[in-house]
Parts: structure tokens; sequence; C-alpha cells
């Protein structure tokens, strides 16, 4: 079993690469959501899927981010030209559409440095 | 102004003490009112979850609500030193589909 996993669990990269973040959700969960954390503060909300669709951004993901769920299970956070500003703990969590808030159960995490 | 405040801490305190953590909050639609652990490098957990006004006990923690002032606090009792942790409080309206969180208070519990 299964909880929410992430990969990879830390990335480094250098200023201006791009970066790809794997979400795979609890099995039956068809939603989906993704939160950026910086050191010393609480998580953010970036964006939810249901399915396959993306419901909800927060204006805290710009054009350099882009997140999908091709096939409604595994998502794939993705960031262009990365900044030094973007290094943060990016968290997935899912639940079951109708469940309660508080129901959202959250992975490990990824840890971007960028240099 | 954030929505949700929290004192950042660290909240230092010997084995066997009562915990006692809070916040405030400014958006009086929240009424989903969420506690959640987190260590070092993990995920956040969910310890307690309250629906709107109200206190709830579970074993050691006891979370209280109060919507007239908008503040909302945690108690753990008898402190033990795998309580030391960041504890983030976080919120919701009732058909909401985000979490808002505070800025989490570190917990050091010295035994």
């Amino acid at each position: 079993d299964t909880g929410v996993s992430q990969d990879p669990r830390h990335k480094i990269t250098k200023r201006g690469q791009n970066v790809t973040f794997r979400c795979d959700p609890i099995s039956e969960h068809n939603r989906l959501y993704w939160y950026r954390q910086t050191l010393g503060q609480g998580p953010e909300f970036l964006t939810y899927f249901q399915n396959e669709a993306q419901l909800e951004k927060s204006r805290l993901l710009s054009d350099r981010f882009s997140a999908e769920r091709p096939k409604g299970s595994f998502s794939t956070l993705e960031i262009q030209r990365t900044e030094q500003g973007d290094s943060a703990m990016y968290l997935c969590a899912s639940s079951l559409a109708g469940t309660a808030i508080y129901e959202q159960y959250f992975g490990p995490g990824t840890r971007l440095t960028v240099t | 102004q954030k929505e949700v405040e929290q004192d950042p801490g660290p909240l230092s305190v010997p084995e066997g003490a009562i915990v006692s953590l809070n916040c405030t909050y400014s958006n009086s639609a929240f009424q989903y009112f969420m506690w959640y652990r987190q260590y070092s490098r993990k995920g956040p957990e969910l310890l307690m979850y309250t629906y709107s006004s109200g206190n709830k006990e579970d074993g050691r923690f006891t979370a209280q609500v109060d919507k007239s002032s908008k503040y909302i606090s945690l108690f753990i009792r008898d402190s033990q030193p795998s309580d030391s942790a960041t504890y983030l409080c976080a919120m919701s309206p009732p058909a909401g589909n985000k979490l808002t969180f505070g800025g989490g208070t570190r917990v050091l519990v010295k035994p």
C-alpha cells in the first residue's frame, strides 16, 4: 500500500534547466492536488485535478509551470527555466471526490534545490 | 496579510508538559479546521479536524475553535520527544477544494 508516492524525492538542478516531478495518487482517488512549501512556511495550493481535468490553478502557478494528468492516474508537474525562487518542497495529495476536505492524503514531497 | 497566521516558534517544552498551539485567521467563510503534523522532510499528516466551532478531543490531543474570535488552538498533553515536529493548521470553507495553511509552528519536546 499504497499511499501517495512522489518521484524523485530530491532534485538538484541549475538555474535555467527544466525539471519534471511525478506523483502517483492512492489508487482509487480521482482528485489530485499540488502544493508548494518553501522553507519555514506552510504548503500553498498550486492546482488540482479531478480525473484528467485541471479544475483550478493558483496565481502562484506562473507560465513556467505546467501540470498534467493525462490518464487520470499519475500526474506530472514541470517547471521550465527554473529560478532560485523555485527552490521548495513540492507536495502532492490525493482524495476521492465527494469526501471531506480533510481527507486529502499527502505524499512525502519532492525537494527541489535550484543552484 | 496572510489569511492564516501561525507563530513559527520554535516552542521548546520539557517532556510531559502541555504544548499549546494556535492560529488566527481572517476568512470568516472557513468552517473546516485541521491540524497536521509534519516531520522533517516528510509530508503533512492529519492529526485532527473540527467542523465549525467547539472542542474535540482525541487521546492526548484537544482541538478548539472559537469562530467569534477567528482563533483555533491545539493542545498536546503529556508531550513526548516523538511529538517534536512542525505543526500546521489548515482551513477550508464548506465546499472548498483546497487547504489554506498557516506557516507552521516548530515544536521541540526535550527529554
